[in-house]
């Protein structure tokens, strides 16, 4: 039973463009998020995270935007370069236990230059 | 001067055999993980361990067992390997502090393993 869901395999965008990639989640413990991006023969590489008790966070060209409600996150890269093609996971972790990530099965973003 | 390292990269045997892969990590951090990725590329915890707990994903089979010798290092040993066990299996380090930053855990490159 997977409790975070990426429902786009892939995503194709324009240089220059914004790209948004999606996450929705169904554990209501779920109170910190995080994305992945990960290249082929690497392990994933930590982006960007957000607690529960924000509705958004920002780093340079990535922000990340939650919406408890929804139980649903997404993550905008803008301006969107060719460096960014990868495959995004989307994390998530409750507050107790073993830290535990549950990662979703993740989007292919392919930026065209 | 990497930070979490596995080796092998590329390990392929044969069924029924026993197999370890190890990993290390010179980040200072005092949790480390073993993940599976499957053929659906799906990412999914096996095992999380510190120096006071190891906390097994209950779907994980026994034949699967971690060794830390130290706080640097999680060994992922295998017995009776089967065909299901292919994927690629990532270790990964964090820091259980509070705060933000307890969550973010650094992955290594990744185990290729491929049971013929």
């Amino acid at each position: 039973d997977q409790q975070v869901k990426q429902n786009s395999p892939s995503l194709s965008v324009q240089e220059g463009r914004i790209s948004i990639l999606n996450c929705d989640y169904t554990n209501s413990m779920f109170d910190y998020f995080l994305w992945y991006k990960k290249y082929p023969a690497e392990g994933p590489t930590f982006l960007i995270s957000i607690s529960s008790i924000k509705d958004k966070n920002e780093d340079g060209r990535f922000t990340v935007f939650l919406n408890k409600s929804a139980k649903h996150l997404s993550l905008h890269i803008v301006p969107s370069q060719p460096g960014d093609s990868a495959v995004y996971f989307c994390a998530a972790s409750e507050e107790t236990g073993a830290n535990n990530l549950f990662f979703g099965t993740g989007t292919r973003l392919t930026v065209i230059p | 001067d990497t930070a979490v390292s596995q080796t092998p990269k590329y390990l392929v045997t044969q069924m029924g055999n026993d197999k370890s892969i190890k990993c290390e990590q010179n980040l200072g951090h005092d949790t480390m993980y073993w993940y599976k990725q499957d053929s659906k590329k799906f990412l999914k915890i096996m095992f999380s361990y510190n120096n006071k707990e190891l906390i097994i994903n209950e779907t994980v089979p026994n034949r699967f067992s971690p060794k830390s010798p130290d706080k640097a290092h999680l060994n992922l040993h295998i017995n009776s390997l089967e065909l299901g066990d292919s994927a690629v299996y990532f270790c990964a380090s964090s820091l259980r502090l509070a705060g933000a930053r307890s969550y973010e855990q650094y992955f290594g490159p990744g185990t290729r393993l491929t049971v013929t």
